[in-house]
Order: structure tokens, then sequence, then C-alpha cells
């Protein structure tokens, strides 16, 4: 059964920084590419950033330069180093595994860990 | 960037109706097209990849189509538990843009 936990979500103040973490279990972790999704209070989904199974790294312009996605493919898990955060980047983080037929498609879901922050 | 816009933005329906949403990108993105169901607190579900793959374990009940830039999702027979928001993303090309929602309302 495929397993995806995330951890590391909290409080904290506009320009901090915070790692979040995914443990994954119950798939072959480094042949699956990686995705991180987040979610504001009361929004929709927003796409952040894609690791493939190699550590190829692609992320959204929001947080291009202020987030850094990477995995530990001995561990089987991912990261989300955040840097710089804005209150915008308020939201729970969602990590998900990714498969591929054509394009890319998101199967498996974490149950998010929360991010606010604020001072 | 794709945009990807959903259409209605909200609906009400009842138990046993068939539903249809939209899905609209800003340019052709083939078939990659994903619909996702996501219900409050939890964390969406894949329902259907590359516009018309059925997610294993979903219901035959959900359906999609289309290519290009316009896709469908469509619900065949509402069961109490398809009340919920859906989604559609594009898989096609960074960034892997989402549709703003539709939530799917008990009339």
């Amino acid at each position: 059964e495929v397993q995806l936990l995330e951890s590391g979500g909290g409080l904290v103040q506009p320009g901090g920084s915070l790692r979040l973490s995914c443990a994954a279990s119950g798939f072959s972790f480094s042949n699956y590419a990686m995705s991180w999704v987040r979610q504001a209070p009361g929004k929709g989904l927003e796409w952040v950033s894609h690791i493939s199974g190699g550590g190829d790294t692609y992320y959204a312009d929001s947080v291009k330069g202020r987030f850094t996605m990477s995995r530990d493919n001995s561990k089987n898990t991912l990261y989300l180093q955040m840097s710089s955060l804005r209150a915008e980047d308020t939201a729970v983080y969602y990590c998900a595994k990714r498969g591929y037929s054509g394009g890319w498609y998101d199967d498996y879901w974490g149950q998010g860990t929360l991010v606010t922050v604020s001072s | 960037d794709i945009q990807m816009t959903q259409s209605p933005s909200s609906l009400s329906a009842s138990v046993g109706d068939r539903v249809t949403i939209t899905c609209r990108a800003s340019q052709s993105i083939s078939s990659n097209l994903n619909w996702y169901q996501q219900k409050p607190g939890k964390a969406p579900k894949l329902l259907i990849y590359a516009a018309s793959t059925l997610q294993s374990g979903v219901p035959s009940r959900f359906s999609g189509s289309g290519s290009g830039a316009d896709f469908t999702l469509t619900i065949s027979r509402l069961q109490p538990e398809d009340f919920a928001t859906y989604y559609c993303q594009q898989g096609y090309s960074t960034p892997h843009t989402f549709g703003q929602g539709t939530k799917l309302e008990i009339k």
C-alpha cells in the first residue's frame, strides 16, 4: 500500500525558513517522480514543484528561488526547503507520487501539513 | 503558463442526476488532462488521468473525455458520496496548473 506522510509544518514568521519532509512507503521510491502541491485556506490547489527520480527539479514561478525540492532515495524521503517565507505561502502542503502517461499526474497523496506564515 | 478554466464554479444537483463539468485549457494540451475529487479536510483523490483513463478503484459512473483544449468530466448517476469539489489539472508542461475547482452541492 502506497503511503505518504508529510511532516515539518508549523508557524513561522515572515522571512523565516521551514523544511517539510514526506516519508514514502509501499512503492519503489527512487523510480518515481514526486510533487508538492499546496492549498491556501479556503482556496484551490496550486502546483508547487516536481522532482524526477534522478533529482531534476521544476518550480512554480511563485516559489522559484525561495523553495528547494530534494529527495533522499536511500531514506525514501522527499523534502521541501522553504525560505524567505511570505504570508501568501500559508497553506496545507501535500506531497504526491507522480505517474506518467504521456503527461504527468498525481496518483497518491499524503494527508498534508499546514504551514502558517504570520508574525 | 497554461491557464485552466473550469465551468461551472459551483453546481447543485440531486442524487441520481447526470452532471458534466467542463475544463478548458488556454492552449492545446493534447490528452494530458487529469481530474481530482476533494472532500473537505481531505487530500485530493485522482479520478481520471490522460483525459479518459479511469484510475484504479474509481467507480465507472465517472468518465472523462476531450482532447486539445476542451475536456469534460461526467458523473453518470450521482451518489451521496460524490458531493465534493472537483479540479482539473494539465500535466502537459510545467507548471502543471489546476483549474479553480467546481463545487458540487446537493440540491
